[in-house]
């Protein structure tokens, strides 16, 4: 089983209500990703999660904010998010980040629309 | 200058047709490479992976990697109209944790 299973599929927010993405993942990967997705553009990470733990944040806005309850699932709360913000949000998971060439695996994503 | 530069295309051949995909790259550094399909509107898939240089083939698909040249390729036989999507490559080092994509080409196979 390699799925990574994003929900919800589509998501519509007004810029002062709080949402959550979620995204969980069974093949036992310690690695997991968020990602933004904009129109004809390729994937731009967001965060990296190994091990639970946060290592890397590409100086994303708070008003995104990850959570890694554990090993299997990765949450992205949204809050005051801007029309701009609109996107696909995709999740991925891999093996490892210690060492190079862990092959990622994408979710499904979850398309925001921020009005 | 972009560190992997890939043409957008759009792409479009017939039916049966041998698509010809590729990306080059200025990161010595990378040692894997990864070839993603991204239907509209929905995350990309895993198509291929590969480790330095050589070839490696799965059915109508066959990733290839000159390093010394820094380009890889991807060939699709017998091409489908189910193979028409948006094909991403993607390039790793050996530090891990980050992809670095290419901008994605659109292709269209028409039946």
């Amino acid at each position: 089983d390699t799925e990574v299973t994003q929900t919800p599929k589509h998501l519509v927010m007004g810029m002062t209500n709080k949402k959550s993405l979620k995204c969980e993942q069974h093949m036992g990967h310690r690695a997991m990703y968020w990602y933004k997705q904009k129109a004809k553009k390729p994937p731009e990470l967001m965060f990296v999660y190994s091990y639970e733990k946060l290592s890397i944040n590409e100086s994303v806005p708070s008003r995104f904010s990850p959570e890694c309850p554990n090993s299997s699932l990765l949450n992205l709360h949204l809050h005051a998010l801007q029309p701009e913000d609109s996107a696909l949000y995709l999740c991925a998971s891999s093996q490892d980040t210690g060492q190079g060439g862990t092959e990622a695996f994408f979710g499904q994503g979850t398309r925001l629309t921020v009005v | 200058q972009k560190e992997v530069e890939q043409d957008p295309g759009p792409l479009s051949v017939p039916e049966g047709a041998i698509v010809s995909l590729n990306c080059t790259y200025s990161n010595s550094a990378f040692q894997y490479f990864m070839w993603y399909r991204q239907y509209s509107r929905k995350g990309p898939e895993l198509l291929m992976y590969t480790y330095s240089s050589g070839n490696k083939e799965d059915g109508r698909f066959t990733a290839q990697v000159d390093k010394s040249s820094k380009y890889i390729s991807l060939f699709i036989r017998d091409s489908q109209p189910s193979d028409s999507a948006t094909y991403l490559c993607a390039m790793e080092g050996t530090s891990g944790s980050r992809l670095t994509f290419g901008e994605g080409t659109q292709l269209t196979v028409n039946p």
